[in-house]
């Protein structure tokens, strides 16, 4: 069965940068995209970007460009998203999901990884 | 980029009632739409993509419909699992992918 398993949760000063892994099984991790999501504390979900795990290609929300860097190792099946230059409001719970056939939208989810921001 | 609306923000439900949720496209989207539930600590989780087609597992009490920039997802019969909460998102003209703000529905 598909499981998304990702990192434990991470606590960081301002400015810093966090880079949080996600584990896939259960299918071929090249064979879709991996979306990154993120939700601040009682708010709803902001999509952050997607990268093809077979090409390393990316695509950011312009809101992201220039803080965030998703990569890949195919070797272990792991998808990465580092966001950099880190500010109080990036706490959230940051999840990936994966693709269904590249359509854009997502059956399978990772548990969310929770990243809190504070001097 | 394409902004989604949601209404009402919350919905308060007697379980055995019906639920309607609606869901508004700044522009057409087709019918590349996804109704996503989410409980406290918990992942989204797919209910609905192609505005209608229900999800792998997804009880027969949710349906969706509506095309281009209108869309209803409709619970026939509450549950009490089913107070949570629901995200529309659009996958018609991306990236970015964009969610609605979501809809509440809680128990009345």
């Amino acid at each position: 069965q598909v499981q998304l398993v990702q990192s434990g949760a991470e606590v960081k000063k301002p400015g810093a940068s966090v880079k949080v892994s996600c584990k896939a099984s259960g299918y071929t991790f090249t064979g879709y995209y991996m979306h990154w999501v993120r939700q601040a504390p009682g708010q709803g979900l902001e999509w952050m970007g997607r990268i093809n795990p077979n090409s390393g290609g990316t695509n950011y929300a312009q809101k992201f460009q220039g803080r965030v860097t998703m990569t890949r190792d195919t070797s272990i099946s792991t998808a990465y998203m580092e966001l950099s230059r880190l500010r109080s409001d990036d706490t959230a719970v940051y999840y990936c999901a994966r693709d269904h056939e590249d359509l854009g939208y997502c059956i399978w989810w990772g548990q969310g990884t929770l990243v809190t921001v504070s001097s | 980029e394409i902004v989604m609306t949601q209404s009402p923000a919350t919905l308060s439900v007697s379980p055995g009632e019906r639920a309607t949720l609606s869901c508004r496209a700044s522009q057409s989207v087709s019918s590349n739409l996804a109704w996503y539930q989410q409980k406290p600590g918990q992942a989204p989780r797919l209910l609905i993509y192609g505005a209608s087609t229900r999800a792998t597992g997804i009880p027969a009490r949710f349906s969706g419909s509506g095309s281009g920039t209108e869309f209803t997802l409709t619970i026939s019969s509450l549950q009490s699992e089913d107070f949570a909460v629901y995200y529309c998102q659009q996958y018609n003209n991306w990236p970015p992918l964009t969610f609605g703000p979501g809809t509440k529905v809680d128990i009345k």
